[in-house]
């Protein structure tokens, strides 16, 4: 079992749908939670952090935590085109990170 | 949080020969740490580098194909040496930051 697998693959998806990006993990010393968010030719940008189950909202974003269950979540609302980029999650404590999801959000 | 320089931001580079990638970060960091991404794939850690000591490599990764200098706490260097097409990849630097870790916007090699 890998220690992160991250779903969807590559997704596309019209201007202004909900975008839904998840990951679960094994590691139950995981206890820091991030999303990067990759442009193409650019290095990863934190996006989002969370330590704690429940969830977290910035704006557009809302970042969800499942300790028990053993899986985090990434919610992208009214998406836009400029939010189309590979969405990564990470882990802090073994500088783990999931492969990535490619979103194209279609104007 | 920091803000990291990293170059060259791509090169295409001969079968055989070593490229050296260099990170500079704007403030005073422990430690810096060297990624790998293959195309569509995600992030690999290659080593961690500290200030004043050898570099920790991971498993799969040595000293000899990727030596690593760290002479202060601002600078660091990867090369890639003896290169194979199988070594064309984004290589990427990173700090520990406030709330996560951060990136420099990766060196993106090609190998022919």
């Amino acid at each position: 079992q890998k220690e992160v697998e991250q779903d969807p693959g590559p997704l596309s998806v019209p201007e202004g749908a909900i975008v839904s990006l998840n990951c679960t993990y094994s590691n139950s010393a995981f206890q820091y939670f991030m999303w990067y968010r990759q442009y193409s030719r650019k290095g990863p940008e934190l996006l989002m952090y969370t330590y704690s189950s429940g969830n977290k909202e910035d704006g557009r974003f809302t970042a969800q935590v499942d300790k028990s269950s053993k899986y985090i979540s990434l919610f992208i609302r009214d998406s836009q085109p400029s939010d189309s980029a590979t969405y990564l999650c990470a882990f802090y404590e073994q500088l783990t990170f999931g492969s990535g999801t490619q979103l194209t959000v279609l104007p | 949080s920091a803000v990291i320089s990293q170059k060259p931001s791509r090169d295409i580079c001969q079968r055989g020969t070593s490229l050296t990638i260099q990170c500079q970060v704007d403030s005073q960091v422990t430690m810096m740490f060297w990624y790998r991404q293959q195309p569509g794939q995600s992030l690999t850690l290659i080593a961690t580098a500290n200030q004043g000591s050898e570099a920790t490599y991971e498993s799969g990764f040595v000293i000899d194909k990727f030596p690593i200098s760290r002479p202060n706490l601002t600078f660091s260097t990867l090369t890639v040496s003896n290169m194979s097409p199988e070594d064309s990849s984004i290589y990427l630097c990173s700090v520990t930051g406030p709330y996560g870790y951060t990136f420099g916007s990766g060196t993106r090699l090609t190998v022919v």
